[in-house]
C-alpha cells in the first residue's frame, strides 16, 4: 500500500465511450502526476498537477482530459480514444518541494477497443 | 536534466549480489539521484536517493563516485521476487518535480 488509490483497476472500453480514471492519494502531498506506459516501453509523463494548477502536459492529444479538484484528487478522463490508447495509466504523488520522492498508484490497466 | 544511461537487461541468480550500474555524465552540482523498482502491470516503487559517497537502507545500497558521474544500485543476496525493472533518475534538489524522467531501465532477472 502506497498511499495512492487508483480506480478502476482494469477498463475495456469502446472508441466512442467517455470514462473517467480516478487517483487519490493519502499522503498529504500537494503534486501530482499522470503517466502512460505502453507495453514494453519507458513510462511517459503526460501531466503534472502541483496545488491543482496544471504546470505541464506534455503534448497529450485533447481525448485525454485531466481534472484535479482538490490536491488529493486527479481524474483523467477519456472521450473518442483509439486502440493505441491501451495501456497502464499510472497516478503518482509527490511533495511539490525540496528532494522528490514520487509515490506511485498500482495503476489501470486500459483496453481501447 | 542529465540524461541517465542503463544497461538494457541483467541476468543473476538467487543469494548473488547485484550490482547495476547507471551513467549520468552530465549530472549538475544540484543534482540528486533516485532508484525505483518495478514490478509487471504495478507502478514503480521507490528504492533509494542519494547525492554522494554511499547510502544504505534495509533494501539496497547506492555507491556515487566522486565525480557522481554514474551511480551503482546494489541489491545483497537477490531472490526470485526481486526480478522487476529498475530505473535510474537524476532530477535536481528544488524544482525538478515536474521534469523527472523515466528511462527504459533495467530488467533483472534472478534465476532459481
Amino acid at each position: 500500500e502506497t498511499g495512492v488509490t487508483q480506480t478502476p483497476r482494469h477498463l475495456v472500453m469502446g472508441m466512442t465511450n467517455k470514462k473517467s480514471l480516478k487517483c487519490e492519494q493519502h499522503l498529504g502531498h500537494n503534486a501530482m502526476y499522470w503517466y502512460k506506459q505502453s507495453a514494453k516501453k519507458p513510462l511517459e509523463l503526460m501531466f503534472v498537477y502541483s496545488l491543482e494548477e496544471r504546470v505541464e502536459n506534455n503534448s497529450v492529444p485533447s481525448r485525454f482530459s485531466p481534472e484535479c479538484p482538490n490536491s488529493s484528487h486527479l481524474f483523467l478522463h477519456l472521450h473518442t480514444l483509439q486502440p493505441e490508447d491501451s495501456a497502464l495509466y499510472l497516478c503518482a504523488s509527490s511533495q511539490e518541494r525540496g528532494v522528490v520522492i514520487q509515490y506511485f498508484g498500482a495503476g489501470t490497466r486500459l483496453s481501447v477497443l | 536534466l542529465a540524461k541517465t544511461t542503463q544497461p538494457i537487461s541483467m541476468d543473476s541468480y538467487e543469494g548473488q549480489e547485484v550490482n547495476i550500474t547507471c551513467s549520468h555524465n552530465n549530472i549538475a552540482t544540484n543534482d540528486y539521484i533516485t532508484w525505483y523498482q518495478q514490478f509487471p502491470s504495478q507502478g514503480p516503487r521507490f528504492i533509494i536517493q542519494g547525492y554522494k559517497t554511499k547510502v544504505t537502507n534495509e533494501v539496497a545500497s547506492l555507491f556515487i563516485p566522486a565525480d557522481r558521474k554514474s551511480s551503482t544500485l546494489s541489491l545483497p543476496r537477490v531472490s526470485l521476487s526481486d526480478t522487476a525493472v529498475y530505473y535510474c533518475l537524476v532530477g535536481p534538489l528544488e524544482g525538478g518535480y515536474n521534469k523527472l524522467i523515466f528511462g527504459a531501465g533495467t530488467r533483472l532477472a534472478v534465476h532459481p
